[in-house]
């Protein structure tokens, strides 16, 4: 089981914004991070710290916070785009937890 | 630009203890800015967290994995390994190292992950 709960499936249509979100309890108090697996590929970190981008990582991708959800958006969304993401937080035993993954389908 | 390599075989009999080792260049596995985790991902399915070692050579452990994982790190040779033992079908998964950067409590390098398949 995970952590962090997050929805299997999304689907986005080109050009369009997608949200993600990142669910679990206590989230608020901690930083949680966003990754992308694209198909066959290792994750790549998108988001930490909540709302930070890391160099290299494009603008469309930004998150938020809202209580104990996270949400992160994807606005302008490319076929690129279409692949895994995963949100990841620590907890208060320094244990890290993931959530189960969402599927962006971008078509 | 650091780097990072799991290795190890492909295929683990069940019962039997896998091994697996991440070698790690361009970042020194001794520096107080970084933690080494172990990361593992069952086909189809998402990340889940075995472990992570710091600097120190402490370690923490996924409670549901605990008993059978130790994490280890090398210094003369810059590696992480990865010890589960009694391992069975379900831990069939592609397992995956990866580096938190303090800066950020960010995971922010992987390796390319190494399947390992359980059976017999």
């Amino acid at each position: 089981s995970y952590g962090l709960t997050q929805p299997p499936s999304v689907s986005v249509s080109p050009g369009q914004t997608a949200n993600i979100t990142c669910s679990g309890d206590n989230l608020e108090d901690e930083y949680v991070s966003w990754f992308q697996q694209r198909a066959g590929q290792s994750p790549l970190l998108l988001i930490f710290q909540d709302t930070k981008r890391p160099s290299g990582i494009p603008e469309r991708f930004s998150a938020s916070m809202s209580g104990n959800t996270a949400i992160l958006t994807i606005s302008g969304t490319l076929t690129l785009d279409d692949g895994d993401y995963h949100c990841q937080a620590w907890d208060k035993n320094n244990y890290v937890m993931f959530g189960g993954g969402t599927k962006l389908t971008v078509l | 630009q650091v780097r990072l390599q799991e290795s190890g075989p492909g295929l683990v009999k069940p019962s039997q203890t896998l091994f697996l080792t991440c070698t790690v260049s361009n970042a020194s596995i001794s520096s107080p800015n970084y933690y080494w985790s172990w990361v593992r991902q069952p086909a189809g399915k998402g990340l889940e967290w075995i472990g992570l070692i710091y600097s120190s050579g402490n370690t923490i452990y996924n409670p549901s994995l605990r008993s059978r994982v130790t994490i280890s790190v090398d210094t003369s040779t810059n590696q992480v390994s990865l010890r589960l033992k009694s391992v069975t079908a379900a831990d069939t998964a592609v397992y995956y190292c990866a580096r938190e950067n303090h800066s950020g409590w960010r995971f922010d390098s992987w390796g390319q992950g190494t399947l390992v398949t359980v059976s017999s």
